[in-house]
This record gives C-alpha cells, structure tokens and sequence, in this order.
C-alpha cells in the first residue's frame, strides 16, 4: 500500500534563506508524486509534479524538486524563501492507473521569517 | 473557466441534520474525488467517482453517501451530521488519461461545522 510521510511538521525559514521540506514515499507500483501548496483558508495549488521524465522537477515559484527511487525521497526545495512561501505543503503520492490511489502526506507548515 | 466549484463555502449545521455538499467542475474531467481535511492529517479520500453514475468508497466513508448523475457535478451527502464529521471538505477533478501522472484540480472547499 502507498504512504507518504513528511518529516517535518513545521520549518521556519528565515526570508532569503534556502528552503527545504522534506517527504519519503513508499509505493508498491511505480509512483506518481505531486507537491501542492495551500494557502490560509484557500484550496490546494499544484506546485509540481514527477512525470518519471526527469529526476529533477521544476516548478511553479522558483520550487523544485528531486527524485530518489534509491531512497524513496521526493524533498521539495527553494534557494531562497520569499514571505509569500509561508504555507502549508502536501506531498502526495498516486501509484495506480485507475486514478483513485492518491495518499496525502500529513503537511508541513512553512513559517518565513523576515 | 470556473474550475472547480464548491457550494456552500460555509454552514452549520445541527447533529442530526442533514446536508448536501455540491461540487462542479467545467473542465470535462473524468475523475471526481471528495475529500476532508482535519489539522495535522493531511487529506482524506471520502468517496471518488471515476465517470458518470459510477462512485467507490475511499478511506473514510462512514456517515458519507455520494452521487453522480451528471458528469460535471459529484454531490456529497451527509444524512445524518455528527460532531466527528465538523472538517473542511475539498473536491477535486482529474482528467483520464493513459498512466497516472496527471494532477487533480481542487476546489476552494468548505467549511463544515457539526454543533
């Protein structure tokens, strides 16, 4: 069965400074993984998504993130936190192809201090 | 493009009550998902439906009924509300496509109080 586990439940950050969310996965099918942001009180945003092209994914915002079948890692990263990153991140991970099987890591919250 | 729909946004209901949750969505998606989301447990899969007048059982579908008779629209059901079922309900859409790695598109939510 899939899981995700998100390590950290809170980062803080300060503004300029590099970002780094950690996520680990298991997966009994070749996985699908996806990183969404939420804003307070808004609906989640895709921030990017691994497509198996390539290990290394970019996405919205200056994020991207890398993928390690090694060490069944996803982390998302960020040279350098902008307040406007201060958020709640969702690693999920999907692994069937009936499009059902989505598991949602439990969040980290990204406080960016100024 | 609207997206994703959500009515209401927000409502209180009694325990006991009933309710529905409407979800629409305008892109011709396939796959419709209804989730809830309590702190610190990330999102939980309720029901999902993956066509018109096809809908399955998630992680936590106790106390929940779905419907879709309209391909643009999944309506979640709460017959009777129970305090436990006070959360913040997110619906999503997915477009079929060969493989699994195309994203879901979420509405803004709503928030559910049980008194």
């Amino acid at each position: 069965a899939q899981s995700v586990t998100q390590l950290d439940s809170h980062v803080s950050v300060s503004e300029g400074t590099p970002v780094l969310l950690r996520c680990n996965y298991s997966s009994s099918y070749s996985p699908s993984l996806f990183w969404y942001v939420q804003h307070p009180n808004k609906g989640l945003q895709l921030l990017l998504k691994y497509t198996s092209a390539a290990t290394l994914v970019k996405g919205i915002n200056g994020f991207e993130a890398e993928f390690k079948k090694s060490e069944t890692s996803f982390h998302l990263t960020k040279p350098s936190a902008h307040m406007s990153d201060a958020a709640e991140y969702f690693c999920v991970v999907s692994g069937d192809n009936y499009g059902q099987n989505f598991v949602f890591g439990p969040g980290t919250r990204l406080s960016v201090l100024p | 493009n609207a997206g994703v729909t959500q009515t209401p946004k927000f409502r209180v209901l009694k325990t006991g009550q009933s309710m529905t949750l409407l979800c629409a969505q305008d892109m011709n998606h396939e796959y419709m998902y209804w989730y809830r989301q309590d702190p610190g447990m990330g999102l939980r899969l309720i029901h999902y439906s993956v066509g018109e007048g096809t809908t399955a059982k998630g992680e936590v579908p106790d106390g929940y009924n779905v419907s879709r008779l309209k391909k643009q629209n999944f309506l979640l059901g709460l017959e009777s509300a129970a305090p436990s079922q006070t959360s913040v309900y997110f619906c999503a859409s997915r477009r079929k496509l060969a493989g699994d790695h195309n994203e879901q598109f979420f509405g803004p939510g709503t928030r559910l109080t049980v008194l």
